[in-house]
């Protein structure tokens, strides 16, 4: 099974400042017959199922703020909020769809300094 | 894009069984794998195994492999997830999530995750 480890557990941030969470795999989730990493981001707030932010690791879903950014490759990993704004308060989610089982970091939460 | 709706609250006893149903709208289901991943309170998420209706197959997490049926049936757009032998411990809300993949042989992130359904185990 491939671990992925979410660093850190839980970071405070400034409103209008950046944040940035940690993704690490056990092993490469980029598929080299196409190029892509295997990887992406999500989104949950309370109460509520997660949103899927980033896929291929750098690819933003439809309708998600230019704000996140997801970088890296093979096994490091890197999502970026550029200017945390209130509604950005929630649990990020890494998860590996490389290979089965699918496999999630255990989450970080952002909060507001 | 497809929609998720999943069933009600189920309260059930140690060593039952439960059957979460997940009915899809908005696109041809047969194209869609749906995944099941369950959170325990507090906790992160946790994929149980996937069916993928356009080939007929499932493939279970070894965490569950034992206990748990996932099907799909194609004439109502629902695919369903079984779990018996109910412990404390599987109290958690299960989702069902999915992503479009017409030849049922790709590998995508979750675009879609149905509202959720809170089973609590308890005797």
């Amino acid at each position: 099974d491939i671990v992925m480890t979410q660093s850190p557990d839980s970071l405070a941030v400034s409103l209008g400042e950046r944040a940035t969470i940690n993704c690490k795999s056990s092993q490469s989730v980029l598929y080299s017959s196409n190029h892509k990493n295997y990887l992406g981001w999500y989104q949950q707030k309370p109460g509520q199922p997660p949103k899927l932010l980033i896929y291929w690791a750098s690819t933003r879903e439809s309708g998600v703020p230019d704000r996140f950014s997801g970088s890296g490759s093979g096994t490091d990993f890197t999502l970026t909020i550029s200017s945390l704004q209130a509604e950005d308060v929630a649990v990020y989610y890494c998860q590996q769809y490389y290979s089965t089982p699918l496999t999630f970091g255990g989450g970080t939460k952002v909060e507001i300094k | 894009q497809v929609q998720l709706v999943q069933s009600g609250a189920e309260v059930k006893k140690p060593g039952s069984s439960v059957k979460v149903s997940c009915k899809a709208s908005g696109g041809t289901f047969s194209s869609y794998t749906i995944s099941w991943v369950r959170q325990a309170p507090g906790q992160g998420l946790e994929w149980m195994g996937r069916i993928i209706p356009i080939l007929d197959i499932a493939n279970y997490a070894q965490n569950f492999q034992d206990r748990v049926t996932m099907t799909a049936d194609k004439p109502t757009s629902t695919a369903y997830m079984e779990l018996s032998s109910l412990r404390s411990e599987d109290t958690a809300v299960y989702y069902c999530a999915s992503y479009y993949d017409s030849s049922g042989r790709q590998t995508r992130a979750f675009d879609t995750w149905g509202q959720g359904t809170m089973v609590t185990v308890s005797s």
